[in-house]
């Protein structure tokens, strides 16, 4: 089954403890991305990947880190983790080559991360 | 700049029709896209259009797309409860290497009431 698994679903931490939320993805996707929810604001993208080693930064990128070593996996790493980054997380992916490509996005359950 | 608004809130009775509205500002967007988010779970496509079309129409969805306006809307018909979600509309122009990459808009709750 085509999908993005992401983990750890739910989570509680406290401030300065570091964290990785995982994101995987089975359809052989270039494209990756990591968004946050919050209400108000809709979806904010954090970083995205266009292929293995290339990263960029999206619209809320500090405070957090991201790396592209594989093409199925494309971690979320919160160093310093602040009660600011509480917030729902979605990973998301998409082809970008090959027919058909309409540019639909792929999205994990999300990861509801709470810092304290 | 790329900006895509719609309005935060529809309330509308079971049966009746939805219209939810969205302007966006990229004039080069090439599709246009309705995710929808259920309770407690991820964005799913809901519909898209491209962006030389003026309606496309999928059982009871309807997208109406007003290029010189900027302006998309989804219609859907004899709304039911199990509708009641986030619709989050987005854009996104062709990048370069032949990519999309979509810009959202913050999403409209539906809420459907007896």
């Amino acid at each position: 089954e085509a999908q993005v698994t992401q983990n750890p679903r739910y989570l509680i931490t406290v401030t300065g403890k570091k964290l990785t939320v995982t994101c995987s993805q089975n359809m052989n996707h270039e494209y990756m991305s990591w968004y946050r929810q919050d209400p108000g604001l809709g979806l904010r993208q954090i970083y995205y990947s266009m292929n293995v080693e290339v990263t960029d930064k999206g619209d809320v990128p500090e405070g957090y880190k991201v790396s592209r070593k594989e093409k199925r996996n494309f971690p979320l790493i919160l160093e310093s983790p602040s009660p600011n980054q509480t917030s729902l997380y979605f990973c998301a992916s998409s082809m970008t080559s090959g027919a058909p490509n309409t540019g639909e996005l792929f999205f994990g359950e999300g990861s509801r991360l709470t810092v304290l | 700049g790329e900006d895509v608004e719609q309005s935060l809130f529809l309330s509308v009775r079971e049966g009746d029709s939805s219209v939810i509205n969205c302007t966006y500002t990229d004039s080069s967007s090439t599709y246009l896209y309705w995710y929808k988010q259920e309770p407690g779970a991820g964005l799913q496509l809901l519909t898209y259009i491209f962006s030389n079309m003026d309606m496309k129409q999928d059982q009871r969805l309807t997208v109406l797309l007003n290029k010189k306006d900027k302006h998309l809307s989804l219609r859907i018909a004899d709304t039911q409860t199990g509708d009641s979600a986030i619709y989050f509309c987005a854009e996104s122009p062709l990048a370069s290497g032949g990519s999309y990459i979509p810009t959202f808009g913050r999403g409209t709750s539906l809420i459907v009431h007896p």
